[in-house]
């Protein structure tokens, strides 16, 4: 399996501009989660599924931000209007099963630079 | 106010010295998992702790979950430059999933 897949690896948007992220889970996994790590505040769950349906989605950080999951294979975590403060690198992982035991995998990441 | 606190945030070790790193928390896990986090990429699983007291050893890495499930340790013997990265718990104290706020260790050749 190639992992879960992340698209683009980079972005560099200016302020007021939509960013679109786009993940690609590991198949089979009923779970996908996007997380954001900045340096002041490291890891942080913004929402997951479950078999594509929103689950919990109160660690996104306000209207401008929004995820969707059409099918099992793919996510989208849509940023816009974009502002520097949303600057971070924002990582997508999925997992067979949601709990303190399971294994999440992550994707490599995308870097997002908000000018 | 972070859920779980780890410490030292930053830690820098020649090659061949030992090292704890630890992840401390007011609130009790059910398990508590580690992950380290090379530049560039995502975080990767090394270990799962469930039970209180708990040590699982991966190579030269120990890992040890508190008598009360509140805190963990990770040691690492004879560090090596690969081992360098960023290294994270996380856990389950209620219904919603928490890293912990980072170790980045740098391991000097």
């Amino acid at each position: 399996d190639a992992g879960v897949i992340q698209s683009p690896r980079h972005e560099v948007t200016e302020m007021g501009q939509e960013v679109t992220l786009r993940c690609k889970p590991i198949s089979g996994h009923d779970y996908l989660f996007w997380y954001r790590q900045t340096m002041m505040r490291g890891l942080e769950l913004l929402i997951y599924f479950n078999n594509n349906v929103p689950i919990d989605d109160s660690g996104m950080p306000e209207d401008r931000f929004s995820a969707k999951m059409p099918n099992a294979s793919f996510s989208t975590l849509k940023i816009q209007p974009s502002e520097p403060r949303d600057s971070a690198v924002y990582f997508c992982a999925s997992s067979l099963q949601r709990g303190g035991q399971e294994t999440q995998y992550f994707g490599p990441g995308t870097r997002l630079l908000v000018l | 106010t972070q859920l779980l606190e780890q410490s030292p945030q930053f830690l820098s070790i020649q090659e061949g010295e030992n090292l704890t790193v630890y992840c401390n928390s007011s609130s009790v896990f059910s398990s508590l998992q580690w992950y380290r986090q090379e530049p560039g990429e995502g975080p990767v699983l090394l270990v799962t702790v469930v039970t209180g007291g708990e040590v699982k050893k991966l190579k030269r890495l120990t890992f040890q979950f508190g008598d009360a499930r509140k805190d963990s340790s990770l040691h690492i013997t004879a560090a090596q430059p690969g081992d360098t990265g960023l290294y994270l718990c996380a856990g389950v104290p209620g219904n919603q999933f928490y890293f912990g706020t980072g170790t980045s260790l740098t391991v000097i050749p």
